[in-house]
């Protein structure tokens, strides 16, 4: 089946130690997204890439970046997570940016910060 | 400020009765609105859309009522079943937008049990 995978499920970091979550997509689709969703908040967006295109979202701290080496990968790097960065992390493509697309989401990573 | 609000954290209801989840929209701009679902441990899942040219759109059991004038639109589920427990967002975007406003804007969710 088509879909859209985040690895690791659940990552533990300490304060401060830098950190990788991983998703991939077998749906090739030209838009990928990252949201952070804390407790009992509305996902929030944090950047998107339309194929190799960037797109920051202007209040997404500098801690936060992201890369697309290809079509079916997209990495979210949290350069030196805080304890406020403990949230879950959600994945989404969509064929295209326009919100007639629906986003298929991946299952997400929860993190951690010690 | 939230520009898409779902004021009931939680809602229950017996199975095979209706439910009823609401959610209200400050932006007079958006012109496109969603409904997702999202089960414990899983990302969420599309289930029904409506554009504003439309005040009604309807997929099975569940329908999607909007009223531009209120600014307000509602998802019914009818019959509700217990495999419908899950939180449910709701989320608008602006779909014509030359720049890139284009991104959806979500509510908090609401928690539907559905009980046997």
């Amino acid at each position: 089946d088509a879909m859209v995978i985040q690895n690791p499920r659940y990552q533990v970091t300490q304060f401060g130690k830098p950190v990788t979550l991983s998703c991939s997509q077998t749906l090739n689709h030209n838009v990928m997204y990252w949201y952070q969703q804390k407790s009992s908040q509305a996902p929030k967006l944090l950047f998107h890439y339309y194929d190799k295109d960037f797109n920051n979202e202007a209040d997404t701290p500098d801690n936060f970046q992201s890369r697309r080496p290809n079509t079916s990968f997209c990495f979210l790097d949290i350069r030196s997570p805080g304890l406020g960065d403990a949230a879950m992390y959600l994945c989404a493509t969509s064929r295209d940016i326009n919100p007639y697309n629906e986003q298929f989401f991946g299952p997400g990573t929860r993190l951690t910060v010690l | 400020d939230q520009q898409v609000k779902q004021n009931s954290p939680s809602l229950s209801v017996q199975e095979g009765r209706i439910s009823i989840l609401n959610c209200d929209y400050t932006n007079s701009m958006f012109d496109y609105f969603l409904w997702y679902k999202k089960y414990p441990a899983e990302g969420p899942t599309f289930l029904i859309s409506i554009s504003s040219i439309k005040d009604k759109n309807e997929d099975g059991r569940f329908t999607v009522f909007l009223n531009k004038s209120a600014k307000h639109l509602s998802l019914h589920i009818v019959p509700s079943q217990p495999g419908d427990s899950a939180v449910y967002f709701c989320a608008a975007s602006e779909t014509f937008d030359a720049g890139n406003n284009r991104k959806l804007i979500w509510g908090l969710g609401t928690s539907l049990a559905v009980n046997p």
